[in-house]
């Protein structure tokens, strides 16, 4: 049972344009969700985060946002730029609980 | 710079070494984790260890032996390993053993396995 979904694998996105990547989520009990970026080779790197009693987070160029009645986050990167080319993975927790559900990733990729 | 350390960067062992990895963060983290990955996969919990005590083992087998010596180590002792065990081996550590506390990974091991 996938508790997170990204049923995106990959992306491609303009250079300066908005990149929207999408995350829905199964389990009514998480109360916290992160995004992680990941270039190859590397590990993944923390990006942003949002609790369940916000709608929005902002950190720069990063927006995320948290519909709980539709169970649907999104990150939003403006302007989307070179570097930002990466493996995306949105991950779901219960602040009680250790465990982080990972979706599937996706592949974005920003062209000049 | 990644503030998690992991060594070796690659590893190629047979199925019958025996090899360690290494982990290292100097953050003061009280939690620090083994993950594994597979292409194009997210990453798997393997193992939590919360102020140096092991919390959570994710069912791992036990040809995965993990260890921390201290507050700032984590070592993952490997032994008679499958061919289907070679991925990259992440190693992270974050403030608090909980899910809200944002991970931080190291680079990882490569392991392959023949």
């Amino acid at each position: 049972d996938q508790q997170v979904k990204q049923n995106s694998p990959s992306l491609s996105v303009q250079e300066g344009r908005i990149s929207i990547l999408n995350c829905d989520y199964t389990n009514s009990m998480f109360d916290y969700f992160l995004w992680y970026k990941k270039y190859p080779a590397e590990g993944p790197t923390f990006l942003i985060s949002i609790s369940s009693i916000k709608d929005k987070n902002e950190d720069g160029r990063f927006t995320v946002f948290l519909n709980k009645s539709a169970k649907h986050l999104s990150l939003h990167i403006v302007p989307s730029q070179p570097g930002d080319s990466a493996v995306y993975f949105c991950a779901g927790t219960m602040d009680s609980n250790y465990q982080l559900i990972w979706g599937a990733g996706t592949k974005l990729i920003i062209k000049p | 710079d990644t503030e998690v350390t992991q060594t070796p960067k690659h590893l190629v062992m047979g199925m019958t070494n025996k090899k360690s990895l290494k982990c290292e963060q100097h953050m003061g983290h009280r939690a620090m984790y083994w993950y594994k990955q597979k292409a194009k996969k997210p990453p798997e919990l393997m193992f939590v260890y919360s102020y140096e005590k092991l919390s959570i083992n994710e069912s791992v087998p036990s040809r995965f032996s993990p260890e921390c010596p201290n507050s700032s180590l984590l070592n993952l002792h490997l032994h008679a390993l499958q061919p289907e065990d070679s991925a990259l081996y992440l190693c992270a550590s974050s403030q608090y053993g909980t899910g809200v506390s944002p991970l931080h990974f190291g680079n990882g091991t490569r392991l392959t396995v023949t």
